[in-house]
Formats: structure tokens, C-alpha cells, sequence
């Protein structure tokens, strides 16, 4: 099955600082999406991001779907900012697989 | 507002009463499909159903089941649980391989 790989896996800012969280995958896919779970534990929908680049205020993501990666960035992070960010990706079932996540902490 | 919602948001129960966790969505989604998420070993698919009365096992479907009457609906049931199904659980749904969209995720105790 299609494996995917998320670094790094734990990453800590200071407040205001930028950061690219990278999402490796090792089969061609139709569906790519970030999410952020929150210390809620809830999945918050970022990007859906097949290929290309799409901005949303603070953050952006890049996929290249024929290098099999994508990027999230992160800039002027603030603390509301922590938490785990997932990439997934979707098979021919149409199941989500999960990255392992990246854990990142903001402090002030 | 487009949403997923599960009911309950947090459940303690004791080992073999029967429960239900509801997911409903008000996309008309064709696709719906349960989550389990543990610390160590990510989130994994329990059970998928692709359109009304069509349902299939996931990765871990043992000790689950699952029906769809209608489009909306998608209940997890399980009918005797056990610790190892303490878990916090996720119903997502979608258009066929498009944007999937995670309900607010059911904190499940089993004791």
C-alpha cells in the first residue's frame, strides 16, 4: 500500500517564526490534504491539495505530485498554531492514509 | 453550515454494553467512513460505506459494525466492547475522491 512519511516529527517555534513541514508519499495519488488536529482533538481541514500551490492568510502548501511530496508553511506562527499536522492522501479505495503527523509547539 | 457531527463527544462505558457512536452529514455525501485513532499507530479505517445499503471492512473492523439506511447516517456500533476499542474515534465523509471532511471525534472510554 501507499506509504506516507511527515518531517520532521516534532518541531518547536518561537512565537513569530516560519516553518515548512514536509509530507512524502511513495505511490502517484488523486487526493492530498492537511490537516490540523488541535489540543481539542480535532481534525481541521487546511488544504485540499492535489497538485500545486494554494495560500490561505498564514499558511500555504505546495504538492508536486510527480516528485510524490508536498509542503506545508507556516509563517509568523502564532501559539494558536500548536498541534499535530497530518498530510493524507487517497488511495483507489478512496481510504485516507495517514501521515504520522508533525507535532509542533509555538511558545510565546 | 456544512458539517459532520458525531454524537456523543466524550463516552465512558463498561466492557460489553452494547453502544452506538451517530455520525450524520448534510453534504450529500456518497462516501462515509469511520476512524480510529490511537497513540503509536495513527489513524486507521475501520469501515467504509460507498453509497446507501453498500458498506465494506476497513483495516480494523473487528468488534465493530456499521449500517447505512440513508445517505446522511453512518452509526458505529459496537455491541460488546472491549478496553482495546478505547480509542478516539472520527467519522469523515466525502464525494467520491474528493475533500474529506472529519466530524468533531467521539472520545471513547471502555473500562
Amino acid at each position: 500500500g501507499i506509504q506516507v512519511e511527515q518531517s520532521p516529527p516534532d518541531l518547536i517555534l518561537q512565537e513569530g517564526a516560519n516553518s515548512t513541514l514536509r509530507c512524502n508519499f511513495s505511490d502517484s495519488v488523486n487526493n492530498l490534504q492537511w490537516f490540523h488536529q488541535n489540543p481539542w482533538g480535532q481534525l481541521i481541514n487546511l488544504f485540499y491539495i492535489p497538485s500545486g500551490t494554494k495560500q490561505n492568510g498564514r499558511l500555504s502548501a505546495t504538492t508536486v505530485a510527480t516528485e510524490r511530496y508536498s509542503l506545508l508553511y507556516i509563517s509568523s506562527s502564532q501559539t494558536t498554531d500548536s498541534g499535530v499536522y497530518f498530510c493524507a492522501v487517497m488511495d483507489s479505495s478512496y481510504k485516507l492514509i495517514f501521515g504520522s503527523g508533525t507535532r509542533l509547539l509555538v511558545r510565546p | 453550515e456544512a458539517q459532520v457531527t458525531q454524537n456523543p463527544r466524550y463516552l465512558i462505558t463498561v466492557t460489553g454494553k452494547k453502544l452506538t457512536v451517530t455520525c450524520s452529514q448534510n453534504m450529500n455525501h456518497e462516501y462515509m467512513s469511520w476512524y480510529r485513532q490511537d497513540p503509536g499507530l495513527g489513524l486507521r479505517q475501520i469501515y467504509y460505506s460507498m453509497n446507501v445499503e453498500v458498506t465494506d471492512k476497513g483495516d480494523v473492523p473487528e468488534g465493530y459494525k456499521v449500517s447505512r439506511k440513508e445517505k446522511r447516517n453512518f452509526p458505529l456500533i459496537l455491541e460488546s466492547p472491549s478496553p482495546n476499542q478505547t480509542s478516539l474515534y472520527f467519522c469523515a465523509s466525502s464525494f467520491l475522491g474528493a475533500e474529506a471532511f472529519f466530524g468533531q471525534g467521539t472520545r471513547l472510554t471502555v473500562v
